[in-house]
């Protein structure tokens, strides 16, 4: 099975930060990879599909990018509403992994 | 409107069998893959498999083969998962997902719709 190796596994930023995640896949997944937020209590939310489409309505500071095996979700202005847990996802070959998450708290 | 609604949370003796479910609506049910996710508490997400209620096809990761049921009855728009034997460490949220297909710069799946999730709690 491929596995995800995502980092950081926290940080703390500040409003108005720039933040970077990124996953690793152990072997190659094209971009079938997707990037989803988790807020306490919350069912998980689709960020970015296929490494770099941002699901509609979500805020343009998204971004993700990466083909392959390496892969970047991006916020270019963290906002308050934006603390909370980031997950990747590959899906390649129908057996799909997580990362293992990245929580983002504030500084 | 797409909406997944999972059945509500279930207290259960270690050794007991249980099956969940996850109604779908607003779309052609038989058209998508849905997906079950594991959440113990205070831990990440686990992909457990999906299903294709349109012929029934179910794959599992091989962390939760032979450890749960994927199942759906495409004639009342519903899939389910289901255990056996629960133990305590089945404890945890279990949510279901559209899996969707994107077939714009590259071809790629991904969930964009969740079930509000179904607690499952494992305790003698």
């Amino acid at each position: 099975a491929i596995q995800m190796t995502q980092s950081p596994s926290s940080l703390s930023a500040s409003v108005g930060d720039r933040v970077t995640i990124t996953c690793r896949a152990s072997q190659g997944i094209r971009n079938d990879l997707g990037w989803y937020q988790q807020k306490p209590g919350k069912a998980p939310k689709l960020l970015i599909y296929a490494a770099s489409s941002l699901q509609s309505g979500v805020p343009s500071r998204f971004s993700g990018s990466g083909s392959g095996t390496d892969f970047t979700l991006t916020i270019s202005s963290l906002q308050p509403e934006d603390f909370a847990t980031y997950y990747c996802l590959q899906d390649y070959n129908y057996l799909g992994t997580f990362g293992q998450g990245t929580k983002v708290e504030i500084k | 409107e797409v909406q997944l609604v999972q059945s509500g949370a279930e207290v259960k003796k270690p050794g007991e069998s249980l099956k969940i479910s996850c109604k779908g609506s607003g779309y052609s049910f038989t058209s998508y893959w849905i997906g079950w996710v594991r959440q113990m508490p205070g831990k990440g997400l686990e992909w457990m498999g999906i299903i294709y209620p349109g012929d029934s096809d179910t794959r599992y990761s091989p962390s939760f083969q032979g450890q749960v049921t994927i199942s759906a009855d495409k004639s009342i728009s519903t899939a389910y998962l289901q255990w056996s034997s629960l133990k305590a460490s089945d404890t945890a949220m279990y949510y279901c997902a559209r899996r969707q297909y994107s077939s714009g710069l590259g071809r790629s799946y991904y969930f964009d719709y969740w079930g509000q999730g179904t607690l499952v709690t494992v305790s003698s």
